[in-house]
């Protein structure tokens, strides 16, 4: 089964700093990665895509990491929130594939404390 | 415009009973799915399609049923309920294809808690 691991935390965080958490896979063929975020009880929403050359929106940075099979999401100047469970999330369908291919991590737990 | 509908919230049902999730989507993506959050188990698929006529198998699909006759509505069926059936669904949606990355996303309903006894 491929796998795709994550540290569940929790990560208690101070407001306003920096919080780093990886995610590892298995699959060396993955072709696409996500970082989903999962609010208590709700439904999992996007947050980004990783692209291969590292990204940024805002406060997150995303970055991938092939040779070593892992992608990082890191949050800067952190804020309440950004409390919530993030779910990493690869995709093995190369172009014309779609979510089929997806296998979700079980997520890192984040906790943002003022 | 109204996204991915799941129904019910919150369902309680007995050992042995039968239960159909309801799934409806309006944005016209070919493909649906079903997922069961547990905890410390991550979401795992249960049964997708990648258009109206054509299911397909997920990684624990015993137990649950699914149809696709139409577009917009993929429901879940519940055979006979098991307590290990307990948990939280998703369904989601999204386009059949992902060719451009970064414009790959997945749409999911806002969930169902369901507990069998």
């Amino acid at each position: 089964r491929k796998e795709v691991e994550q540290d569940p935390g929790p990560f208690n965080v101070p407001e306003g700093a920096t919080v780093a958490f990886n995610c590892t896979y298995s699959n060396s063929a993955s072709q696409s990665f996500f970082w989903y975020r999962q609010d208590c009880r709700k439904e999992p929403k996007l947050l980004m895509s990783v692209y291969s050359s590292g990204n940024e929106d805002g406060r997150f940075t995303a970055q991938l990491n092939r040779a070593s099979q892992y992608i990082s999401l890191l949050i800067r100047d952190s804020k309440l929130s950004d409390s919530a469970t993030y779910l990493c999330v690869v995709n093995e369908k190369d172009s014309g594939g779609g979510a089929d291919g997806l296998t979700f991590g079980k997520g890192t737990h984040l906790i943002i404390q003022p | 415009n109204a996204g991915v509908t799941q129904t019910p919230k919150f369902q309680v049902l007995k050992t042995g009973q039968s239960m159909t999730l309801q799934c409806a989507q309006d944005m016209n993506h070919e493909y649906m799915s079903w997922y069961r959050q547990d905890p410390g188990m991550g979401l795992r698929l249960i049964h997708y399609s990648v258009g109206a006529g054509i299911t397909d198998q997920g990684e624990v699909p015993n137990g649950y049923n699914v149809s696709r006759s139409t577009t917009e509505d993929f429901p879940l069926r519940l055979l006979s309920a098991a307590p290990s059936q307990t948990s939280v669904y998703f369904c989601a949606s999204s386009r059949k294809v992902w060719g451009v990355q970064g414009s790959e996303k997945l749409f999911f309903g806002s969930g169902t808690q369901l507990s069998v006894l």
